[in-house]
């Protein structure tokens, strides 16, 4: 069945060193996809989405890379602060709905 | 973004009573509603995907005479736990999509946290 993973359940990085999450999906008729941000307790926040037709996409701070070639998306989180600490969430699909990822803890060191 | 309220934020109740969840969207129209179950480091579960005035679908494995969800508007839907048991225990979030310009984006509330004793 459709699938969407991410290659690493931690990520531990240097307050304001540069992140990059990572998120593979199985459905290659997935035309949209978005990133989500879940802090503890909270609902998941939306960060930056990129349509299939497009390759990257730039928000404040966060850079999305769309590689259908491979069915991969990354987030890119340039100078990682101590408020980046969070789950995040890739999620691939479209009209209908969403398959999310398992999610990627982000643990920011001081 | 747009703002998806979500109450209650916290609930405890006790075995074989029911639950009322509500999920408002706030600023937009809401033609889709979704409803999920989060395990603790784990995923978001689909539960149901409900349309204003449609019955709910609901995901195979999940009993609908168990989670009752209605969509009466186009901004609030509800998701009722009939007869909880502590098994029910769970992070309930709710998600709403509209439609324009950000009609491809679920925006979500801020969950439900739910303990049956």
């Amino acid at each position: 069945g459709e699938s969407v993973g991410l290659h690493l359940p931690t990520l531990s990085v240097q307050e304001g060193d540069n992140s990059i999450i990572n998120c593979a999906y199985s459905n290659s008729a997935s035309d949209y996809f978005i990133w989500y941000k879940q802090e503890s307790g909270k609902g998941p926040q939306f960060i930056i989405d990129i349509r299939s037709n497009m390759d990257k996409r730039q928000g404040q701070r966060v850079t999305v890379l769309l590689n259908k070639t491979v069915k991969h998306l990354s987030l890119q989180i340039a100078a990682t602060q101590p408020g980046d600490s969070a789950v995040y969430f890739c999620a691939a699909g479209g009209t209908y709905k969403y398959i999310f990822g398992t999610g990627t803890r982000l643990k920011v060191l001081a | 973004g747009a703002v998806v309220s979500q109450h209650p934020s916290w609930v405890i109740c006790k075995s074989g009573t029911s639950v009322k969840i509500e999920c408002r969207s706030l600023d937009f129209q809401a033609t889709t509603m979704f409803w999920y179950r989060q395990f603790p480091k784990q995923s978001l579960m689909l539960m149901a995907t409900s349309n204003e005035g449609s019955k709910a679908t609901y995901e195979q494995g999940v009993e609908k005479d168990k989670f009752l969800i209605n969509h009466a508007s186009l901004t609030l839907s509800t998701l009722t736990v009939t007869s909880a048991h502590p098994e029910d225990s769970s992070f309930y979030i709710c998600s709403a999509r509209g439609g324009g310009l950000a009609k491809n984006i679920q925006y979500f509330g801020a969950g439900t946290r739910l303990s049956v004793l």
